[in-house]
Formats: structure tokens, C-alpha cells, sequence
């Protein structure tokens, strides 16, 4: 199978750093992307990671280790509207998109 | 630039019925995705179309088909609905296969 894991639940405190993980199967790895999803709303993407190392976009920064199978996002500075799911899709050589089942992050003031 | 749309929003079905959904993707995207989306089993991938071609196919059964017309949009279809068809299915579009995607705001098919 090509199991993404990723933990259900996390909260944190407004002006807090929180790190996201996601552990993914490397074999036919293609690409990692981040997206956010706000209850009752579609998914929006927030990062696309395919090589090692650090993307920062603004308060959000995707880490890619393609030999240990693991990415984060890292949320700086948070704000309210962060609260929402953070979902991990990897892209295998077989060109589909699989998605972890989502982090919930609660942003508490 | 409009964004991805998908018709209906919502959709109420009783057991056995068939339903169609629709998909307009972004003016220019060739690539087209389809999701379901269920509280306890996350995103789920249904197919991928790229010029009218299936490229990929998730793991659901026979009832679930699609297809993709020449101008990108598309349309799924379930056939005997069950009642575990309960979903969002959402649509999502991008240029090319291994770009980005865009989502629409989901089509909400409940089963009765």
C-alpha cells in the first residue's frame, strides 16, 4: 500500500509555531504537496515539495526528507484562521495523488 | 479566471438510484481529478482524466465511471446508489498531470 500517516488532532495557542508531520512510503515517490481544507470548504494548496530540504512561502514552510519518507509544515506566527485540516498528498510514479486522512489544528486565543 | 465548478451542490438520492455529477475545470486545464470525501476515511481518489483519457483509477467498484469531454469538462457517475455513496465528491483541475490542483467546492450526495 502507499499508507500516508499523519496525527488527527493537534492544538496550539495564537502567536504559536506548530510543526505538522507526515511520514509517507518512499518507493515511486513523486512529489509531496500540502493543502489547507476549512470545514465545509474545498482544499486549497499551500506547498509542493519534490527535493530535499526547506520551501518557505510567508508564515508557511514545507520540509521534504525523501530518504526518511517524512515532510512537515510549519505554521509560524499563528493566527485564528489557521484552525482548519492540513492535508499531506504524495504523488507516486503512477501518477495518483494519495492523501493522508488530515491534522485537525485547533488555534486557541 | 473563474474557478473550478461543480454542479450540483447538493444532491439527496434514495437506495438503487444513478446520479451524475458535473465538473467545469479552470479555463485551459487539461488535467481533471476526482475525490470522495468521507469523515472517516479522508480524501479518497476516484480517477484522473487528461484530454478525455482515464490515466488513473482508484480503488472503487464498477458503479463509480467518468468520462471527459473535449473541451475538460467532466463528469462522474454512480450507478445502484448505497447509502455508503454518502459523500462530498469534489473535482479538482490542473494544467498538466503532475501540476497542482485546483479544487471545486464539492457536490454533497446524500443516500437514503
Amino acid at each position: 500500500g502507499q499508507n500516508i500517516d499523519q496525527p488527527t488532532e493537534m492544538t496550539a495557542t495564537e502567536g504559536a509555531i506548530v510543526q505538522i508531520n507526515c511520514t509517507y512510503q518512499t518507493s515511486g515517490f513523486n512529489g509531496l504537496f500540502w493543502y489547507q481544507q476549512h470545514a465545509g470548504e474545498a482544499p486549497t494548496f499551500l506547498s509542493y515539495n519534490v527535493l530535499d530540504g526547506l520551501e518557505e512561502k510567508g508564515r508557511f514552510s514545507s520540509f521534504l526528507s525523501r530518504s526518511k519518507g517524512y515532510s512537515y509544515l510549519l505554521l509560524k506566527e499563528l493566527q485564528m484562521k489557521d484552525s482548519a485540516s492540513y492535508l499531506c498528498a504524495v504523488r507516486y510514479n503512477t501518477d495518483k495523488l494519495i492523501f493522508g486522512t488530515g491534522t485537525r489544528l485547533q488555534v486557541f486565543p | 479566471k473563474a474557478g473550478v465548478t461543480q454542479t450540483p451542490r447538493y444532491l439527496i438520492k434514495t437506495r438503487g438510484q444513478q446520479v451524475t455529477l458535473s465538473c467545469s475545470p479552470i479555463s485551459g486545464h487539461r488535467s481533471v481529478s476526482w475525490y470522495q470525501q468521507t469523515p472517516g476515511q479522508g480524501l479518497q481518489f476516484l480517477f484522473e482524466y487528461f484530454s478525455e483519457t482515464q490515466r488513473n483509477k482508484g480503488n472503487f467498484p464498477g458503479r463509480f465511471s467518468g468520462r471527459q469531454f473535449s473541451n475538460s469538462r467532466s463528469e462522474m457517475n454512480v450507478s445502484t446508489l448505497e447509502l455508503g455513496d454518502s459523500a462530498l465528491y469534489l473535482c479538482a483541475s490542473s494544467l498538466e498531470v503532475d501540476n497542482e490542483q485546483f479544487f471545486g467546492p464539492g457536490t454533497r450526495l446524500t443516500v437514503l
